[in-house]
């Protein structure tokens, strides 16, 4: 079976560093970009980054960019997603997900999510 | 950026009835267009690629259309599963975004 299964709930205070992971399975993990996108309590949908774990090339949104840092081990199919100083802005859930092998490269495979919170 | 505008952001409809959803891009993708669907607590599912290939598993009363900057999802009949939230999201350039959802409840 395909699947990401993604690292647990996660408390953090202002200013602590954190890395949440994302591991692969059931198929070539480094044949496939993994992306991931945050959703904060109660909004939409907001896409971060992504990355191609077979040669780590990584893009960001411009909105996320510096903010965070996406990388991957492709040794054991894990893809992250780090901050080095948590605000209480970045609580939220985060998910990871595999882009699709096409052209038409959608989220076609979604991990469970991770929820961050940030709290003094 | 490729801002993705979805209308209405709310619904409110019945079993069985015909809803349609509406994603407007700020410039031309031409095709690249998914749709997907989350319920409360879940990880969002992917449903319809390229505008307008159903996924794999994806039940044949949902649909989509459109290209270049208007876009539609169709659900012929809509059924007690499929309450939740749909989100469009444009795969013609960096960053991916997604549009600000529909959330379809019960009437």
């Amino acid at each position: 079976e395909v699947q990401l299964v993604q690292s647990g709930a996660e408390v953090k205070k202002p200013g602590e560093s954190l890395k949440i992971s994302c591991k692969g399975s059931g198929y070539s993990f480094t044949s496939y970009w993994i992306g991931w996108v945050r959703q904060m309590p109660g909004k939409g949908l907001e896409w971060m980054g992504i990355i191609y774990p077979g040669d780590s090339d990584t893009r960001y949104s411009p909105s996320f960019q510096g903010q965070v840092t996406i990388s991957a081990d492709k040794s054991i199919s894990t893809a992250y997603l780090q901050w080095s100083s948590l605000k209480a802005s970045d609580t939220a859930m985060y998910y990871c997900a595999r882009r699709a092998r096409n052209v038409y490269d959608a989220f076609d495979i979604w991990g469970q999510g991770t929820m961050v919170t940030v709290s003094s | 950026d490729i801002q993705l505008t979805q209308s209405p952001s709310f619904l409110s409809a019945s079993v069985g009835d015909r809803v349609t959803i509406t994603c407007r891009a700020s410039q031309g993708i031409s095709s690249y267009l998914a749709w997907y669907q989350q319920k409360p607590g879940k990880a969002p599912k992917l449903l319809i690629y390229a505008a307008s290939t159903l996924q794999s598993g994806v039940p044949s009363r949902f649909s989509g259309s459109g290209s270049g900057t208007e876009f539609t999802l169709t659900i012929s009949s809509l059924q007690p599963e499929d309450f939740a939230t749909y989100y469009c999201q444009q795969l013609n350039s960096y960053p991916r975004t997604f549009g600000g959802g529909t959330k379809v409840e019960i009437k």
